[in-house]
């Protein structure tokens, strides 16, 4: 089993809104992965978190603040967020690096669709 | 730093021909290769991956990849196309070392009846 959810499917927001998205997988998996991507481009990595801890921030704006309150699940909480923050945001895990070379495989939730009006 | 390209950002093709998607790296060390596959409106699902060993790689939906280290390429292929092979293809790469994936800039795949 390779599932990754992520919740909600779909989000529209104002700009003074706050608002979560979630990312939970139970696979065991040590490394958790926020990216952004929009339209026709590729993903765009914004956090790294290992065995729990932040160890990449992609130097993200603050409104962006990602959450690992376990090793099965991930939060990224919005505040303020701009109408050019709309994207598709993709959850991704890995087993980590104890599990060797196929450890470093990403597995992708099916995304949150953000819209910032 | 790795970069990875797609050599075409376009490939339309008639349904049951073949078709090679077309991914080439930079790396000054060891990389592991993916390709992952995006349907419109969902999340990338990994077609097949490149580790070590056999530089032939079988994936899901009869696809298959070779790796050709001489030629830092890593070509997706498959012998014959359905409609519903329609879709975003992503090459990635990631150090053998390192914790980023750097993803080419994809390749739109459209099969035509």
């Amino acid at each position: 089993d390779t599932e990754v959810t992520q919740t909600p499917k779909h989000l529209v927001m104002g700009m003074t809104n706050k608002k979560s998205l979630k990312c939970e997988q139970h696979m065991g998996h040590r490394a958790m992965y926020w990216y952004k991507q929009k339209a026709k481009k590729p993903p765009e990595l914004m956090f790294v978190y290992s065995y729990e801890k932040l160890s990449i921030n992609e130097s993200v704006p603050s409104r962006f603040s990602p959450e690992c309150p376990n090793s099965s699940l991930l939060n990224l909480h919005l505040h303020a967020l701009q109408p050019e923050d709309s994207a598709l945001y993709l959850c991704a895990s890995s087993q980590g690096p104890q599990r060797g070379a196929g450890g470093y495989t990403q597995y992708f939730g099916p995304g949150t669709r953000l819209t910032v009006l | 730093a790795q970069s990875v390209t797609q050599l075409d950002s376009q490939v339309p093709v008639f349904e049951e021909a073949p078709v090679e998607l077309r991914c080439n790296y930079s790396s000054s060390v060891s990389v592991y290769l993916f390709w992952y596959v995006q349907y419109p409106n969902q999340g990338l699902q990994l077609l097949l991956k490149y580790l070590s060993g056999s530089t032939l790689v079988k994936g899901i939906n009869g696809f298959e990849a070779e790796f050709n280290k001489s030629q830092t390429s890593f070509h997706l292929r498959k012998p014959s196309v359905h409609i519903s092979d329609t879709a975003e293809y992503f090459c990635a790469a990631r150090e053998t070392s390192g914790s980023r994936l750097t993803f080419g800039e994809g390749t739109q795949l459209t099969v035509n009846p």
